[in-house]
C-alpha cells in the first residue's frame, strides 16, 4: 500500500518569495504520486502528477515537484510566491485510488 | 480538462431526515468514482470507489448502511447520508475517474446536520 505525509501542517511565506511544501512517501513499489490544492470552501484542483516519465513535474501556476527516490520524496515547489497561492495543499498517492496526506496550509504575506 | 459537479453545493437538515448528493461527470464518462469526506482543517478520507453498475467498494470503517452509494449510470453517482446525525456534518467530495487514471474533482458540498 501506498502513503503519503506531508511535514508541515502550516507554512508562511512573504510575497516573492521560494515556496517549498514537503511531501514524502511510502511504496513498496513505484508510486503515482500528485499535489492538488483547494481553496476555502472549493472542491480540489489537480496542480501536477508524477508517473515515472520525468523526475522533475512541472505543474500549473509556475508550481514543480521532483520525485526524488533516494529521499522518497515528492515536495512541491514554486520560485516566487504569489498571493494567490494562498490555500490548502495536498500530497496525494495511489492507482486505482488516492490517499491524501494531512495537508499543508500556505500563507502568503504581503 | 474534465468537469465533475456536485448537487447540492450545501445543505442543512434536520437530525433524523436522509440527505441525496449527486455527482456527475459532464464532458466524460466515468467507469469509477470516489466519495471523500472531510472534516474542517482535515485531510480528506476515501469513504468508497463506486463502479458503474456495481455495488459500491467501501473503506474500513465507513458504513455502508449509512452512506448508500449507487452509480446508476457512466456520469452519475449518488451518495445518500441515511438518517444524519450532527456527526455527519463534514464536506463531502466526489471524484470521478477518466481513463489514464487522473481523477478529477467535484466542488463538495457542506453538509450540516442540526
Amino acid at each position: 500500500a501506498q502513503s503519503v505525509t506531508q511535514l508541515d501542517s502550516h507554512v508562511s511565506v512573504s510575497e516573492g518569495t521560494p515556496v517549498l511544501l514537503r511531501c514524502n512517501y511510502s511504496s513498496s513499489y513505484s508510486p503515482s504520486l500528485f499535489w492538488y490544492v483547494q481553496h476555502p470552501n472549493k472542491g480540489l484542483q489537480l496542480l501536477l502528477k508524477y508517473t515515472s516519465a520525468a523526475t522533475l513535474v512541472k505543474g500549473i501556476n509556475g508550481f514543480e515537484a521532483e520525485f526524488k527516490k533516494s529521499e522518497t520524496s515528492f515536495h512541491l515547489t514554486k520560485p516566487s510566491a504569489h498571493m494567490s497561492d494562498a490555500a490548502e495543499y495536498f500530497c496525494g498517492g495511489g492507482y486505482q485510488k488516492v490517499t491524501f496526506g494531512t495537508g499543508t496550509k500556505l500563507q502568503v504575506i504581503p | 480538462g474534465a468537469v465533475v459537479s456536485q448537487h447540492p453545493s450545501w445543505v442543512i437538515c434536520k437530525s433524523g431526515t436522509s440527505v441525496k448528493i449527486e455527482c456527475r461527470s459532464l464532458d466524460f464518462q466515468a467507469t469509477t468514482m470516489f466519495w471523500y469526506r472531510q472534516f474542517p482543517k482535515q485531510s480528506l478520507m476515501l469513504m468508497a470507489t463506486s463502479n458503474e453498475g456495481s455495488k459500491a467498494t467501501y473503506e474500513q470503517g465507513v458504513e455502508k448502511d449509512k452512506f448508500l452509494i449507487n452509480h446508476a449510470s457512466l456520469t452519475l453517482s449518488t451518495l445518500t447520508v441515511t438518517s444524519a446525525h450532527p456527526e455527519d456534518s463534514s464536506f463531502y467530495i466526489c471524484s470521478a475517474r477518466r481513463s489514464g487514471n487522473e481523477q478529477f474533482f467535484g466542488p463538495g458540498t457542506r453538509l450540516t446536520v442540526l
